[in-house]
């Protein structure tokens, strides 16, 4: 199938933990996305990366960093994660100028 | 950069009815707008867009129309079936590198039978 796929679905960890979430897409798009959806449903862009380049970075805080190996993945790893952090965590892909593909979203739980 | 309102937050309605979903948008060099919907514990889906130059798109029960002049665009699902309750936003994407979707705060549309 094609698809954006994330890995995990869901994640509970404590405060101060360290923690990764994968990302794949087989589609063949040359732009990857984190999203981040709160609780009220609003979703934000975190970072892109196009041709293994961050060209996003928004107000993010330096605790959460994009790793990209190759076009098809896109990884966030989160350090020292906190309370606030809680949310869902969406990956995307585009082609550049086009609707975005979504992945089904990792739910992180920060206890 | 972009910002995208979008009205009404919450909306309900009967089944058969129509359901109209606005938003606004700030950049005028935007030029690409999708609407996404999402279904419960699942990822936003794209279910119709519209490019800056064209007015309306129409597919099935569900049309897309878009004002440049006054940076609208608006949602209009006619025939509203239960399946359609989801939570819909609209989004704005502009030009140049640097750039991504900003999405509206979304509308959580009901229909009841």
């Amino acid at each position: 199938d094609t698809a954006v796929s994330q890995t995990p679905k869901y994640l509970v960890t404590q405060m101060g933990n360290d923690k990764s979430i994968k990302c794949e897409q087989n589609l063949g798009h040359d732009t990857m996305y984190w999203y981040k959806q709160d609780s009220k449903k609003f979703l934000k862009i975190m970072f892109s990366y196009n041709n293994k380049e961050l060209i996003i970075n928004e107000t993010v805080p330096n605790r959460f960093s994009p790793k990209s190996p190759d076009k098809a993945h896109l990884n966030l790893h989160i350090n020292s994660l906190e309370l606030g952090d809680s949310a869902v965590y969406f990956c995307a892909s585009s082609q550049r100028g086009n609707g975005y593909t979504f992945g089904s979203g990792t739910r992180l739980t920060v206890v | 950069g972009e910002n995208v309102e979008q009205h009404p937050s919450t909306l309900s309605v009967q089944e058969g009815d129509s359901a109209v979903i606005k938003c606004t948008y700030s950049d005028s060099a935007s030029n690409y707008f999708p609407w996404y919907k999402q279904e419960l514990g699942k990822g936003p889906q794209l279910i119709i867009d519209i490019r800056s130059n064209v007015g309306e798109k129409k597919d099935q029960r569900i049309a897309v129309t878009l004002n440049k002049t006054a940076k609208h665009f608006s949602l209009h699902i006619t025939e509203t079936q239960p399946e359609d309750s989801a939570v819909y936003f609209c989004a704005a994407f502009g030009q140049g590198a640097g750039t991504a979707l900003i999405f509206g705060k979304g509308t959580t549309l009901s229909v009841s039978s």
